[in-house]
Formats: structure tokens, C-alpha cells, sequence
């Protein structure tokens, strides 16, 4: 898990609700992503950000928003408008964009009640 | 589309033996390949990365291979442990990550 956490580890909310996931890295990484896993599916891209005040869409975007104000954070928020939102979340990190590793945090599992 | 088709979906092995795990890839440009340990609830580590001149990597019992040519890649590992049940994750670097479904591993005593 190195240097990111998430918090909480679980998180229950009812459907309609927004709820917003933490994600917090001291690696002095500029590049933050935001993942989301179902069970028998690969990793999808939701949000990912390169440089503070600056993010971009990924392959699932819809429903959810994301802001980073500092290097250190990358807050994701779940929004009544995401249809399916009981998932595993991951965020993860790296020194740069492109080919670097990325390193992933311990994740949050939110399920809607 | 990039795609990364792992195989294996799942397998069982018993503890002390040695298995292989599959990754095929069609993606390109291609820049690396990674191999993640994801134990369950947890988020994924990293144990392996090639990039296009590499063709083995090894980090303790765990060795990848990689064919460019043929766009495969292989996790073996060696005297499984207990510890060692996890899902295995292929990622293929194109610029951006393209992400395999994982290859389920159990090992029992």
C-alpha cells in the first residue's frame, strides 16, 4: 500500500445519497488515479489527474466527480446519478503519467443499502 | 481496443508445487508490462515490470517472462506458499494502462 491510504475501508449509503471517498498520498507523486473494480472484471479508469487543478475523464466517468486541489489529494465522489455504484474502489499514484507504476492504495468497498 | 486476456481464470494448487500463469496482449505501442499481486480487499502490488528488451524478471520466487513478438507473458511461481493465493493482475503499458481480469490463485495445504 506504501505511502497512499483511503479511507474508509467501508462505506454503506442509501441509494440518492452522494458520498465522497478519500484518497491521500505522501510520495510526492503528481499523478493520481481513481480505479474501480467489480468482481470478474479488470480495473476501470474512472478519473485520473496529472497535475494539481488539472484532471481528466477515463473510461467511466459518468456519475462520478473528482477535484484535486493539492498533490497530496485526490477526493472522488459518488453521485445518485451513478447507477451501479456498489463496487471496489482503488486509488492509485505515480511519479508521472504514461508508463510510470503506479502504485495503488488499500481501496474502499461502498455498497449502496 | 487494447486487450490483455489472462489464463488461467482460477486454479488450485497444493502448497509446495509450482504453476504458470498466462498473459496475451494486443495492445501497442507497447512500452512495459507488469505483473500485480492483489490479495483479497486489498489493492494491487506491483512484483514484476518489462519493458520491450526484457524477456525475464524475477522478484524472489515469482519469475515473468515476456515475447514481444508473440505479445505474451508469463508469471511462474515457484514452491507456492500459502501466502502466494491472490489474484495475479497483467497490465500492459500503450500509453495508457490496459488492465487483465487477473488470474485467481489458491493454494492449499
Amino acid at each position: 500500500d506504501g505511502g497512499i491510504t483511503q479511507s474508509p475501508k467501508y462505506l454503506f449509503r442509501k441509494e440518492g445519497q452522494n458520498v465522497t471517498l478519500s484518497c491521500e498520498q505522501n510520495l510526492n507523486h503528481d499523478a493520481m488515479y481513481w480505479y474501480r473494480q467489480d468482481p470478474g472484471q479488470g480495473l476501470r479508469l474512472i478519473y485520473y489527474s496529472q497535475i494539481v487543478n488539472d484532471f481528466q475523464k477515463g473510461d467511466i466517468a459518468e456519475g462520478y466527480s473528482v477535484s484535486r486541489e493539492k498533490k497530496e489529494s485526490f477526493p472522488l465522489t459518488v453521485t445518485s446519478a451513478q447507477k451501479n455504484p456498489t463496487a471496489f474502489y482503488l486509488c492509485a499514484s505515480s511519479i508521472g503519467g504514461g508508463p510510470d507504476t503506479q502504485y495503488f492504495g488499500p481501496g474502499t468497498r461502498l455498497t449502496v443499502l | 481496443k487494447n486487450q490483455v486476456e489472462q489464463s488461467p481464470q482460477s486454479l488450485i494448487i497444493l502448497e509446495g508445487k509450482n504453476c504458470t500463469l498466462q498473459c496475451n496482449y494486443t495492445v501497442s505501442p507497447f512500452s512495459n508490462l507488469r505483473w500485480y499481486k492483489q490479495d483479497t480487499g486489498r489493492g494491487p502490488v506491483s512484483l514484476t515490470i518489462m519493458t520491450f528488451s526484457e524477456n525475464t524478471k524475477s522478484n524472489g520466487r515469482y519469475t515473468a517472462t515476456l515475447d514481444a513478438d508473440t505479445k505474451q507473458s508469463s508469471l511462474h511461481i515457484t514452491a507456492s506458499q500459502l501466502s502466494d493465493s491472490a489474484s495475479y493482475i497483467c497490465v500492459v503499458s500503450a500509453g495508457r494502462l490496459a488492465f487483465g481480469k487477473g488470474n485467481q490463485v489458491v493454494v492449499i495445504p
